[in-house]
């Protein structure tokens, strides 16, 4: 399976700010997405990662506020926007090889 | 659309004995069935997964079950370990459509 690598792991921001999170894979994947996963709950799709093209986003998560870029095939961010203690998670960015979903380590955002 | 149940949200067996955890999918269409092991504080990671095409798949200690007809599939581990303790998810999705639909997960305990 493809090696994920996700950056930062973990952080505690201010509500207001942006963080922008990292997404590096260690082959080329077509498919690659974003997930949040609350507290003890479980996953929730935030959006497709399109190469070349915006992403596409799921019901009740938009651009404005999660802003997603996808310059190649290996690589992917995406920004948590103007942060309230709401968007407090941990987020999972995941590829597709194949049929099979795996997932990078994660980053647990903690906003104050 | 899709929806998965899973069940119980929580189970606690006596280490040795078996566990077996239940999903129930809403649409005829899907056709691929993965189950995820989240340990405290770490990614979900694929344990085995099943197409529709496969009555049962085992892999050592777990197995998985599809009853199509019925629209459910179950999780089975036996002789259970302490480092089976964890939080299992339960996924489904169909041909031609990626986006996996998740279980609400099971708290997995074993106690000693």
């Amino acid at each position: 399976s493809a090696v994920i690598s996700q950056k930062p792991s973990r952080d505690i921001c201010q509500r207001g700010t942006s963080l922008t999170i990292q997404c590096q894979v260690d082959s080329q994947v077509t498919m690659m997405f974003w997930y949040r996963q609350q507290p003890g709950q479980s996953l929730t799709l935030i959006a497709t990662a399109n190469q070349g093209s915006e992403a596409t986003y799921e019901s009740g998560f938009v651009i404005d506020k999660f802003p997603i870029s996808r310059p190649n095939l290996t690589f992917s961010t995406l920004t948590v926007s103007n942060m309230s203690p709401e968007d407090s998670s941990i987020y999972l960015c995941s590829v597709l090889q194949g049929e099979k979903l795996f997932f990078g380590s994660g980053t647990q955002l903690s906003v104050l | 659309g899709e929806n998965v149940e899973q069940h119980p949200s929580t189970l606690s067996v006596q280490e040795g004995d078996s566990a077996v955890i239940k999903c129930t999918y809403s649409d005829s269409a899907s056709n691929y069935f993965p189950w995820y092991k989240q340990e405290l504080g770490k990614r979900p990671q694929l344990i085995i997964d099943i197409r529709s095409n496969v009555g049962e798949k085992k892999d050592q200690r777990i197995a998985v079950t599809l009853n199509k007809t019925a629209k459910h599939f179950s999780l089975h581990i036996t002789e259970t370990q302490p480092e089976d303790s964890a939080v299992y998810f339960c996924a489904a999705s169909n041909e031609g459509n990626y986006q996996l639909i998740w279980g609400a997960g099971t708290k997995l305990i074993i106690k000693p």
